[in-house]
């Protein structure tokens, strides 16, 4: 599959401990996007990268958010502290150039 | 600035039926314009897009868009409606002066009843 593969689909944390998403996108794809997405809502842009270089932050929800992309291959969202508000589902896609966006599947994070 | 409004939650329409999603938008530029499909605790999946040229673009399953520039409008049509065409759609937008990332709207959920 050359898809954008996010791992894990699924992460169950308690509140206050730090968890990373991880994005592989479809391979050279210069641009990396994170997402977030709420029930009944669409996706909420984040921050995203060109090749290595992450152009948007401010996007950021908190400064316990972060995100990298080391070598513009494969990308990691990184949420401490975590809250029951940061439960939702985090998308990241990919494109190679300034057009279309492919996603993939989510990663559905739940902080009990 | 950009956005994008779907005023509708939700579309109803019977199978066979001729369908309509509507999508506005608003931005400082020339448009770029997409529609999206998620399917139930699945990532977003592309289906169409305006870049430029002719206004009728058209995409996967038999999906199609009109842009019209004066109505600011880039609604999702498709002649005739299948049961498995209900899901969520999400209209986006991008432009140059936002630097291309993508603003989608709040979704509409379509229903076809068989």
């Amino acid at each position: 599959d050359t898809g954008v593969s996010q791992n894990p689909r699924h992460k169950i944390t308690k509140r206050g401990q730090n968890v990373t998403f991880r994005c592989d996108p479809i391979s050279e794809h210069n641009r990396l996007y994170w997402y977030r997405q709420t029930l009944g809502q669409g996706p909420e842009f984040l921050t995203y990268f060109q090749n290595e270089a992450q152009l948007e932050k401010s996007r950021l929800l908190s400064d316990r958010f972060s995100a990298e992309r080391p070598k513009g291959s494969f990308s990691t969202l990184e949420i401490q502290r975590t809250e029951q508000g940061d439960s939702a589902m985090y998308l990241c896609a990919s494109s190679p150039r300034a057009v279309e966006a492919f996603f993939g599947q989510g990663t559905r994070l739940t902080v009990v | 600035a950009q956005s994008v409004a779907q005023p509708e939650d939700q579309v109803n329409v019977a199978e066979g039926n001729p369908l309509t999603v509507k999508c506005t938008y608003s931005v400082s530029g020339n448009p770029y314009l997409f529609w999206y499909v998620q399917y139930p605790n699945r990532g977003l999946q592309f289906l169409l897009k305006y870049i430029t040229g002719d206004n009728l673009v058209k995409g996967s399953y038999g999906f199609e868009a009109e842009f019209n520039k004066s109505q600011t409008s880039f609604h999702l049509k498709k002649p005739s409606a299948l049961v498995s065409d209900s899901a969520l759609y999400f209209c986006a937008v991008s432009y140059p002066g936002g630097s291309y990332i993508p603003t989608f709207g709040r979704g509409t959920s379509l229903i076809v009843h068989p």
